[in-house]
């Protein structure tokens, strides 16, 4: 069935070191990968996403990687930051129906040590 | 450009009763998306529309309805709560015909039912 995982509920990680948050998808006809951060109090907010057709992408500070033949992805951020604290999502969209719907994966919550 | 909006941002209803919720788009936003989180399932997907029409719907029963206005404002109604529908409901909105494009979260309503 379609289900988007996380290996680990909690990351904790020192102020300036890199993070690292896996994701581990069941689909694999999945198209489209983004990466939400979710701020106490706050809806989900796009950080980065990458088709089926890429393998990395970057942007500020953060890098997705997608391994389809494991069906696995993962978020990357550089120098973490206290602000980066927060819970991290993968999610997955699937073309239905003329639309679309999103998958989210569990979440990862990220703590940042200063 | 202002963001999704959502009202209320909290409710609180007893068992029974039933409630609507109600989503501003960014404007020029034509997808409109419902989703429920709760710490037990997640994010989980409710349904998405697109010029007035519901697209896509996850799985929950039919107390769970929605539809979108003209201008893209989106309403989503629960009859005869129950307790297990507690949860935060998060509107998102995308440019187009949403699969590609990016999708901007609300804030969310806290709803509680006692």
């Amino acid at each position: 069935g379609e289900s988007v995982g996380l290996h680990l509920p909690t990351l904790s990680v020192q102020e300036g070191d890199n993070s690292i948050i896996n994701c581990a998808y069941s689909n694999s006809a999945s198209d489209y990968f983004i990466w939400y951060k979710q701020e106490s109090g706050k809806g989900p907010q796009f950080i980065i996403d990458i088709r089926s057709n890429m393998d990395k992408r970057q942007g500020q500070r953060v890098t997705v990687l997608l391994n389809k033949t494991v069906k696995h992805l993962s978020l990357q951020i550089a120098a973490t930051q206290p602000g980066d604290s927060a819970v991290y999502f993968c999610a997955e969209n699937i073309f239905l129906g003329g639309g679309f719907k999103t998958i989210f994966g569990a979440g990862t919550r990220l703590f940042v040590k200063a | 450009k202002a963001g999704v909006t959502q009202t209320p941002r909290y409710l609180i209803k007893t068992r029974g009763q039933q409630v609507t919720l109600s989503c501003s788009p960014i404007s020029g936003h034509r997808s409109v998306s419902w989703y429920q989180q709760t710490p037990g399932q997640g994010l989980q997907f409710l349904f998405e529309y697109f010029s007035e029409t519901q697209r896509n719907k996850g799985n929950f029963p039919g107390r769970f309805s929605g539809r979108q206005f003209s201008n893209s404002r989106s309403e989503m109604n629960v009859s005869t709560l129950e307790l297990g529908d507690s949860a935060l409901y998060l509107c998102a909105s995308s440019l187009a015909s949403g699969f590609y494009n990016e999708q901007f979260f609300g804030p969310g309503t806290r709803l509680t039912v006692l």
